[in-house]
């Protein structure tokens, strides 16, 4: 069974750096096909894909957001991280990490962790 | 990017009724290796997004039969046969194909 689990800070002030977590069981990022994707959602709004790691270590970036996105796997601990530099209010959202499978489906999404950007 | 485009925004239903969602895409979705990567989401209030269908007209393990897609190159639809209370909440379409992935803008979907 596929479960994510999202962890960071709830509030940030502008430009300071954001980093989330995602901690995962029940596959793994050395298995040929899989991805973990980060995918954000304002309040009250839809969703707005970030960034995806695959098992081989590539990465793929929101063009707008590429210069302040950075994505990394810990195979090992299975987690991923995003950071996030130079936070604005606008960012403020609930932010969820998706699995990705090696068939390309996004079908497990973890439960989100809120994050504030105020100052 | 690929902008998708959801109509309605607000499906009020009554329970037992079918329901329609349509979605379109600025682009084909179909992808070089042949497949059309539109997959529908469901979220319920106070909860993550959940995959219902993928690839057009697949359901994901455990979705009820009551959901089906179907659609081709730009144009998708999401139906409902009857819905129940436990639909509620806001249906999204979603395209795979060509990065970076993009959202619909959710239709609500409510009980009469």
């Amino acid at each position: 069974q596929i479960t994510l689990n999202e962890s960071g800070p709830t509030l940030v002030r502008p430009t300071q750096t954001l980093t989330l977590t995602c901690s995962f069981s029940g596959f793994s990022l050395s298995t040929n096909g899989e991805g973990v994707n980060w995918i954000r959602q304002s309040p009250g709004k839809a969703l707005e894909w970030l960034a995806v790691i695959y098992w081989d270590d590539d990465k793929r970036y929101r063009p707008s957001l590429k210069s302040r996105l950075t994505i990394t796997k810990d195979t090992s601990k299975n987690q991923v991280v995003l950071t996030m530099t130079n936070m604005d209010p606008v960012d403020t959202a609930t932010y969820y990490c998706a699995h990705r499978s090696f068939d390309w489906l996004i079908d497990y999404w973890g439960q989100g962790t809120p994050v504030t950007v105020s100052s | 990017d690929i902008v998708m485009t959801q109509t309605p925004l607000s499906s009020p239903v009554t329970l037992g009724q079918p329901a329609s969602i349509s979605c379109r895409s600025s682009q084909s979705l179909v992808n070089r290796d042949g497949n059309t990567y539109l997959s529908w989401l469901q979220q319920r209030p106070g909860q993550p997004p959940r995959l219902l269908i993928y690839r057009i007209s697949n359901r994901f393990s455990g979705v009820p039969d009551r959901f089906s897609g179907s659609g081709a190159g730009t144009d998708f639809t999401l139906k409902i046969s009857r819905v129940e209370a436990e639909d509620v909440g806001v249906y999204y379409c979603m395209q795979l194909t060509q990065f970076p992935y993009s959202f619909g803008q959710g239709t609500k979907l409510e009980i009469k």
